[in-house]
């Protein structure tokens, strides 16, 4: 109940493309989903996040799609660059947040040019 | 930009030894977290700290684990007798009170090696 599954594994995905990455998560007491992009030898760090009253946030060329009903969201990184490489993981919390994050098994994408 | 700040980055340390990680979260933060993420998994969450004791803790944070802040700036995690299961990167991270901003701030983390 407490886990949030995260798929795939790894990615590779030419300079330009679309990177997506999905996560889904079974208790339905979640209420805050973020995304942390975490690089070599540096803690994760705050990406984006959405909360479940939306459907859909953009922040640039990062946006996540969530589809509430389906227990599912994903991310989607437009126009990927080589800087975009870097592990990143879904994460869920209850409460507005104010619990602790539980967070996804990662995504490693590399962005090759 | 306010940093998290952990020391130290890399320790290596003998099984049974005890081991402190020290954190100085952001100043104006008030709730503060470690996590733990063996190598190639996930982040996991260990405890979290709130108002000078523990508010939450998972499985993981047994008897072996501790938390304090002894002096109002940093926030240390203490592991009495290590074993080499405990080999990981502890993350600290911290917060603003304000409720529903759940945007934690991570430190760079403190990779801790038990041979």
């Amino acid at each position: 109940q407490q886990q949030v599954k995260q798929s795939p594994q790894s990615l590779i995905v030419q300079k330009g493309g679309i990177s997506i990455i999905n996560c889904a998560y079974e208790n339905t007491a979640f209420d805050y989903f973020p995304w942390y992009q975490q690089f070599p030898g540096k803690g994760p760090a705050l990406l984006i996040a959405i909360r479940p009253d939306v459907s859909e946030k953009k922040e640039g060329r990062f946006t996540i799609s969530f589809n509430k009903s389906a227990k599912q969201f994903s991310l989607h990184i437009m126009d990927s660059q080589p800087g975009d490489s870097a592990t990143y993981f879904c994460a869920a919390s209850m409460d507005s947040g104010n619990t602790p994050l539980v967070f996804g098994k990662g995504t490693r994408l590399s962005v090759i040019a | 930009e306010p940093e998290v700040t952990q020391t130290p980055s890399h320790q290596v340390t003998q099984m049974g030894q005890e081991v402190i990680l020290r954190c100085v979260p952001i100043s104006n933060h008030l709730y503060f977290y470690w996590y733990r993420q063996i190598l190639g998994q996930k982040v996991e969450f260990l405890v979290s700290f709130y108002n000078n004791e523990i508010s939450e803790k998972s499985e993981i944070f047994d008897d072996q684990f501790s938390v304090e802040r002894p002096d109002g700036s940093n926030f240390t995690l203490k592991i009495r007798s290590t074993k080499l299961e405990d080999s990981a990167m502890y993350f600290c991270a911290s917060r603003p009170h304000s409720s529903g901003a759940n945007v934690l701030t991570f430190g760079a983390g403190s990779r801790l090696t038990v041979l």
